[in-house]
C-alpha cells in the first residue's frame, strides 16, 4: 500500500490567512491525487481531483499542485466556512490510500 | 440529481454479520465504479473497497479482505457490502461513493453514511 502522509496534523489560522497543507505520497503516483473537506457529522467534500482540478462549484481560493510523490493545497484568503479537516487521498493503485487528515483551526 | 443513500448499519456482536446498501439515484448507475469508505469514530477516512461498472473487477483493503464481500445490482441501481466475521475495529461510519465524471477515480459523491458498530 502507498503511504500518504499529511503535513501539519493541525493547523491554527485567522480569517484572510493564506493556508498551505502538504501531502507526501510514499511513492510516484503521477497526479492521481484529490483532496476532501471534512466538516463534523458530514461527508467529505470533493474539492480537487487530479492533484490541481478544481472540482464545480467549489470556490476559486482552493487550488492544489503537485506530482509524483509531493502535493499541496492551498487557500488563498481563508474564510469561516473553511475551517475543517481536510483529506488528501491517492488512488493509483488499487488499494487506495487517505492521508490522516489536516484540522484547520481557528487561531 | 445525485443521491446515495446507505442503509443497513446498526449494532452487531463481534463474529457477526450485516450487510449494508446504497440506493444511487439521479444518475446512470451502470456508467460508474462504486466504492465504499469508513470513518472510524473520532478517526480519519479509511478506503474498505472498490467495484467495477459490471462487477468485473472489485479490490479490497487489506483490512476486510477475505470478510466484506461488495456487489452491485445495476438493474436496481444498488451497492452492497457484506460483512462477515466483524470486529471491533470495523465499528465505523460507512459511506458509499461514486467516482468523478470525467472517468478520473476521485470521490465525487458521497451517501450520508450509516454507522455500524460491532460490540457485545
Amino acid at each position: 500500500d502507498i503511504q500518504m502522509t499529511q503535513s501539519p496534523s493541525t493547523l491554527s489560522a485567522s480569517v484572510g490567512d493564506r493556508v498551505t497543507i502538504t501531502c507526501r505520497a510514499g511513492q510516484a503516483i503521477s497526479s492521481w491525487l484529490a483532496w476532501y473537506q471534512q466538516k463534523a457529522g458530514k461527508a467529505p467534500k470533493l474539492l480537487i481531483y487530479k492533484a490541481s482540478n478544481l472540482e464545480s462549484g467549489v470556490p476559486s481560493r482552493f487550488s492544489g499542485r503537485g506530482s509524483g510523490t509531493e502535493f499541496t493545497l492551498t487557500i488563498s484568503s481563508l474564510q469561516p466556512d473553511d475551517f475543517a479537516t481536510y483529506y488528501c487521498q491517492e488512488y493509483n493503485s488499487y488499494s487506495w490510500t487517505f492521508g490522516q487528515g489536516t484540522k484547520v483551526e481557528i487561531k | 440529481e445525485v443521491q446515495l443513500v446507505e442503509s443497513g448499519g446498526g449494532l452487531v456482536k463481534p463474529g457477526g454479520s450485516l450487510r449494508l446498501s446504497c440506493a444511487a439515484s439521479g444518475f446512470t448507475f451502470s456508467d460508474y465504479n462504486m466504492n465504499w469508505v469508513r470513518q472510524a469514530p473520532g478517526k480519519g477516512l479509511e478506503w474498505v473497497s472498490s467495484i467495477s461498472r459490471s462487477s468485473s473487477y472489485r479490490y479490497y483493503a487489506d483490512s476486510v479482505k477475505g470478510r466484506f464481500t461488495i456487489s452491485r445490482d445495476n438493474a436496481k441501481n444498488s451497492l452492497h457490502l457484506q460483512m462477515n466475521s466483524l470486529r471491533a475495529e470495523d465499528t465505523a461510519v460507512y459511506y458509499c461513493a461514486r467516482v468523478h465524471d470525467s472517468g478520473d477515480y476521485s470521490l465525487v459523491y458521497w451517501g450520508q453514511g450509516t454507522l455500524v458498530i460491532v460490540s457485545s
